[in-house]
């Protein structure tokens, strides 16, 4: 069965540091992942997709970038944190019609 | 644009009340919509979802049923119990090449013994 990983749980970082979240995925080849962020008191929103290796479409301007060094890996990085940042961030991949999310990482920019 | 609005909460009813939440939607086109759920500390989980109109989802003694008159597909649940208690979300895809969900901002349910 397909699965996916996500780390760290929690992560607290100071402003102007570099930051690196990392997905895996099992079970699957060449997925389509996503990486979404849930801000205190938004929605969901969605932050960059990959259909592919090296394959990265940004969905919102912003301080962050995503890589797809490996087909089910997917990074989430920055090179220095704002205080904005801070929120939920969720990786996801799609099996044909649904949406498969990991547990997330809980990132306070401080 | 494609957009969801659901209800504010937190919505606090006690055990063996009934729920909704509300959810309307703005889209072009046909969307499939959704319902996904969120324990304290986890990710999200597929709920339920309907892909085409006056469908009805329905999972864990929830139900939702697309009304593509009302552009709504509002949440539903009978008797809820306190392990219920979660944020759930509402979600629209407009049926690409790939799943690209539009969700609400959230519900939060807390529910009491």
């Amino acid at each position: 069965s397909q699965t996916i990983h996500q780390w760290p749980a929690t992560l607290v970082q100071p402003v102007g540091s570099p930051l690196s979240l990392e997905c895996t995925v099992e079970g699957t080849s060449n997925p389509n992942l996503y990486w979404y962020r849930q801000a205190a008191g938004r929605g969901l929103q969605l932050l960059f997709y990959s259909v592919g290796i090296g394959q990265i479409s940004s969905e919102v301007p912003q301080n962050l970038s995503a890589s797809r060094p490996q087909d089910r890996q997917f990074i989430l990085s920055s090179k220095k944190l704002l205080l904005s940042d801070s929120g939920f961030y969720l990786c996801a991949w799609t099996s044909p019609n649904l949406l498969h999310f990991g547990n997330g990482t809980r990132l306070t920019v401080t | 644009g494609n957009s969801v609005t659901q209800m504010e909460g937190p919505v606090t009813l006690s055990e063996e009340a009934f729920l909704t939440i509300n959810c309307t939607y703005t889209a072009t086109g046909y969307p499939s919509l959704f319902w996904y759920v969120q324990y304290p500390g986890e990710g999200l989980q597929l709920l339920l979802k309907a892909t085409k109109a006056d469908d009805k989802g329905s999972n864990k003694g929830f139900e939702a049923t697309y009304r593509k008159e009302t552009t709504s597909f509002h949440l539903e649940k009978g008797s809820v119990q306190v392990s219920d208690s979660a944020v759930y979300f509402c979600a629209l895809s407009t049926n690409t090449g790939f799943q690209k969900l539009v969700f609400g901002t959230g519900t939060r349910l807390l529910v009491s013994p």
